[in-house]
């Protein structure tokens, strides 16, 4: 079966750190990866995604991903974060294009110290 | 203003007791989703739906069931039979065109 891993479960980073946050998946045809985020309270949001083109996707809030085939990772990236990035971190994918299932990861709880 | 809402936020029942949770979108979306939140588990899904009057179960359906009369609404029932019902349950919808899915405020349920 189709899975995605995520292999940081709890970070936690001093402002102005680089984060990356690892996203590895279980399919060798044709995906469309995501990356959500939910900040404290509120609602689950998209923060990025690739369906296809340049595998360097760049989203809101200064995030970016790497969709690395080869290596079937999807890795989130800031430069430098900060109090505000403090949230749960979710990877997604949907899997071969037929029934738009989103599979996620068991998500990443990122707690930025101002 | 669009959006899907979901009600109630917080949401008590006793063991035994069959609850509804309620789902309504104005993006005029087709395909509905359910997802069940747990800590350390990511999301789960429950049931889906691509169109009005048609839905499919997800990879946790048991002791659940939706309906979907219409395609701005799809209710789902928590039932007795749901060993582990306390959780954040989260609806989501999702565009014709991409893949990318809109979720809610969630509802979270206990039950003891």
């Amino acid at each position: 079966a189709q899975s995605v891993s995520q292999h940081n479960h709890h970070v936690i980073l001093s402002e102005a750190a680089s984060l990356e946050l690892g996203c590895n998946y279980s399919y060798g045809g044709t995906v469309n990866l995501f990356w959500y985020v939910q900040y404290p309270g509120q609602h689950l949001q998209l923060l990025l995604k690739y369906f296809s083109g340049d595998p360097l996707v760049k989203g809101i809030k200064g995030f970016e991903a790497e969709f690395i085939k080869s290596k079937f990772s999807f890795n989130l990236r800031k430069p430098s974060v900060q109090w505000s990035d403090t949230a749960e971190y979710f990877c997604a994918v949907t899997v071969g294009g037929a029934t738009n299932k989103l599979i996620f990861g068991t998500g990443t709880l990122l707690a930025v110290q101002p | 203003d669009g959006g899907i809402t979901q009600s109630p936020k917080y949401l008590f029942r006793k063991e035994g007791q069959n609850v509804t949770l309620s789902c309504e979108q104005n993006l005029n979306h087709d395909a509905m989703y359910w997802y069940r939140q747990d800590p350390g588990q990511g999301l789960r899904l429950i049931y889906y739906s691509q169109i009005v009057n048609d839905f499919q179960k997800g990879d946790i359906a048991e002791g659940y069931s939706v309906s979907r009369e219409k395609k701005e609404s799809f209710p789902l029932t928590v039932t007795s039979a749901q060993k582990n019902p306390t959780a954040f349950y989260l609806c989501a919808s999702r565009r014709t065109e991409t893949y990318e899915q809109y979720f809610g405020p969630g509802t979270r349920l206990t039950v003891t």
